[in-house]
């Protein structure tokens, strides 16, 4: 079965920080990859969207920027973290060319102080 | 930006109401689906309605779909305590796997 792993599950980072959040996944291959951001109380924003090794697809201009060095690994980063990049991400895979449920891992809440 | 809005944003009932949650979207879809997230984690899929369907029962889940008024709603019948939740609809568009999701309806189930 597949499972998809996020950590940390909470940060805490100073203003001007750098950051990296990882996801994995398991137990599948050549999975599209996506991380959401989620304000309080708020539905999710598509921030980076990922078809395949090396494939990413900005969806909102940010301070933050994605990669995907290996087949089931994405990784979110900042060089330096602003008040307004706090908040709850959420890292989803789902089947290539299906159009159908996305997966999601258990999220990292930050705070940016 | 998000497509979704839903109505309404909170919902307080009592255990063994029924409960309904309302979805508008605004551009063709091909599939319109639901999903559920406790408060702190991860959003969990719930049921998927396609566009050439209008109707979908899964357990106590009912889903209608509504393309003309580009409308859905998620009715769970019997509510439990455990139901409580932020329940989300997610539009699917043509051609692509992406999805855009709504603001989301928070309900609240009193034992």
């Amino acid at each position: 079965s597949q499972t998809i792993h996020q950590w940390p599950a909470t940060l805490v980072q100073p203003v001007g920080s750098p950051l990296s959040l990882e996801c994995t996944v398991e137990g599948t291959s050549n999975p599209n990859l996506y991380w959401y951001r989620q304000a309080a109380g708020r539905g999710l924003q598509l921030l980076f969207y990922s078809v395949g090794i090396g494939q990413i697809s900005s969806e909102v201009p940010q301070n933050l920027s994605a990669s995907r060095p290996q087949d089931r690994q994405f990784i979110l980063s900042s060089k330096k973290l602003l008040l307004s990049d706090s908040g709850f991400y959420l890292c989803a895979w789902s089947p290539r060319d299906r159009g159908g449920e996305q997966f999601f891992g258990p999220g990292t809440r930050l705070t940016v102080l | 930006s998000q497509q979704g809005e839903e109505d309404p944003q909170a919902l307080s009932i009592q255990e063994g109401e029924n409960a309904t949650m309302n979805c508008s979207y605004k551009t063709s879809i091909n599939n319109l689906q639901w999903y559920r997230q406790n408060s702190g984690r991860g959003l969990v899929h719930l049921i998927l309605i396609r566009s050439n369907e209008r109707e979908k029962h899964s357990g106590r889940l009912r889903v209608t779909l509504d393309t003309s008024k580009k409308s859905s709603s998620l009715l769970i019948t019997a509510s439990r305590a455990a139901d409580t939740a932020s329940y989300f609809c997610a539009t699917s568009g043509w051609g692509t796997d992406k999805l855009i999701f709504g603001t989301g309806t928070r309900l609240q189930v009193f034992p």
